[in-house]
């Protein structure tokens, strides 16, 4: 069955930091292209940012709002990707899913998603 | 920043059809593809490169992408389709971009 499995969700402080992990099964995790998304509660989806396959060269983008301040990586030994989230702040507060792209390419669409894992920023 | 508007809401009976716009400059220029949410479940894709139906997504919904505007249309609404939908797009400066999402209600 193909699956994404988040985990490590939880509260933390303001300023603090939190690693997320997604656990992949059901599908050649080494060549898939993922991404985190984020959604607030009661709001929309927004992404967070992407990594490639480590064929295709292994590069993370990021939006604009976590740029310097959240890293994606993989394990791909593991089947697992990574997000690295520091200098949280309480807009940081959201659900996080992590999901796959189909074609692996910038325009991608996601056709995985996980069920997600909630963060809360607060003090 | 690359920007994509949607209806906040909009609302079909049954049977009928439900259309959803999603706007942005030049996005026909883009590949445009389409999720489903309902509530407390994670996003399903439903359109992906502007027309084309994941495997598993009923017939009743197509897709369209024409100037400044893409539509995700649901022929023959059923109560089952009620749900968020929000369209996505890829922009090579703001990366990628949702749509502020539309509630469809089937009434």
């Amino acid at each position: 069955e193909v699956q994404l499995v988040e985990s490590g969700g939880g509260l933390v402080k303001p300023g603090g930091s939190l690693r997320l992990s997604c656990a992949a099964s059901g599908f050649t995790f080494s060549n898939a292209w993922m991404s985190w998304v984020r959604q607030a509660p009661g709001k929309g989806l927004e992404w967070v940012g992407r990594i490639e396959s480590k064929t295709d060269g292994g590069t993370a983008d990021y939006a604009a709002p976590v740029k310097g301040r959240f890293t994606i990586s993989r394990d791909d030994s593991k089947n697992t990707l990574y997000l690295q989230m520091n200098s949280l702040k309480t807009e940081d507060t959201a659900v996080y899913y992590c999901t796959r792209g189909i074609f692996a390419v910038v325009n991608d669409a996601f056709d995985i998603w996980g069920q997600g894992t909630m963060v809360t920023v607060s003090s | 920043s690359y920007e994509l508007t949607q209806p906040p809401s909009v609302s079909v009976s049954p049977g009928q059809t439900a259309s959803i716009t999603c706007s942005g400059d030049k996005l026909r220029d883009k590949y445009v593809c389409w999720y489903q949410q309902k509530p407390g479940q994670s996003p399903v894709l439903v359109m992906y490169q502007d027309d084309k139906r994941p495997s598993g997504i009923p017939e009743r919904f197509s897709g369209s992408n024409s100037g400044d505007t893409a539509t995700l249309t649901i022929s023959g609404t059923q109560a089952m389709d009620e749900a968020d939908y929000y369209c996505q797009a890829w922009d090579s400066s703001t990366g990628v971009v949702f749509g502020g999402g539309t509630k469809l209600t089937v009434l």
